[in-house]
């Protein structure tokens, strides 16, 4: 069954502390790789599309890359405008839907 | 429209009630999805058009809830004789054509509280 955890569950980071998010997958062929950003009471902002394996993509204070297995969002020197849930979803390929994993709550503290 | 539009944004309904839940999809967007999430969970899929067919309704929960699209456009999900337990937010989605690597386009949701 295709499954997608992510990690932590929730994280706290002072302004200027960098840290990586963890989505590890599983899912029977991938066809894409998504990272949203979701603010309380808001639908998710889609913020990259990854393929396969080594591919990175970069957005002002983030990065997304790709392994066989698993996808970290990294983030450099955050501000507390970054704080939100990170959301990552896989696409099989042959498939239709694309499965959400549960966030990654992120709090970053002036 | 410029966003995806679902309407209405909050929905207080009593224990058997039915409910409908209304979303406007971009202009031009082919493909159509509706989510839930409950509270402090991920999003769970439902359903996904494109155009005006239902490739995969394998997400509805149960026989109480049914969607709905006219042509490219607007799509209702309607439950049933609503539970407890249908207490969340719906997010409706679109994208140009399924598969597409920009990824969707949300709504702000629809949040559905059965008392």
């Amino acid at each position: 069954e295709d499954q997608v955890t992510q990690s932590p569950e929730a994280l706290r980071l002072q302004e200027g502390e960098s840290s990586s998010l963890n989505c590890s997958y599983t899912v029977s062929g991938l066809r894409g790789l998504f990272w949203y950003r979701q603010d309380p009471g808001k639908g998710p902002e889609f913020l990259f599309t990854l393929y396969s394996a080594g591919e990175e993509k970069e957005k002002e204070r983030l990065k997304a890359t790709l392994t066989k297995k698993e996808s970290f969002l990294h983030i450099t020197a955050p501000k507390p405008e970054d704080s939100a849930t990170y959301l990552c979803a896989v696409q099989a390929a042959g498939g239709f839907k694309t499965i959400f994993g549960a966030g990654t709550r992120l709090f970053v503290k002036a | 429209g410029a966003g995806v539009s679902q309407s209405p944004s909050n929905k207080v309904t009593e224990k058997g009630k039915d409910v409908e839940l209304r979303c406007d999809p971009i202009s031009g967007h082919t493909a159509l999805y509706w989510y839930r999430q409950r509270l402090g969970q991920g999003l769970e899929f439902l359903i996904y058009f494109q155009g005006n067919s239902a490739p995969d309704k394998s997400g509805l929960p149960s026989d109480r809830f049914s969607a709905e699209r006219t042509g490219e456009s607007v799509s209702t999900l309607t439950i049933q004789r609503t539970q407890q337990e249908d207490s969340a937010v719906y997010l409706c989605a679109s994208s140009l054509s399924w598969g597409e690597s920009y990824g969707y386009t949300f709504g702000s949701g629809t949040r559905l509280t059965v008392v």
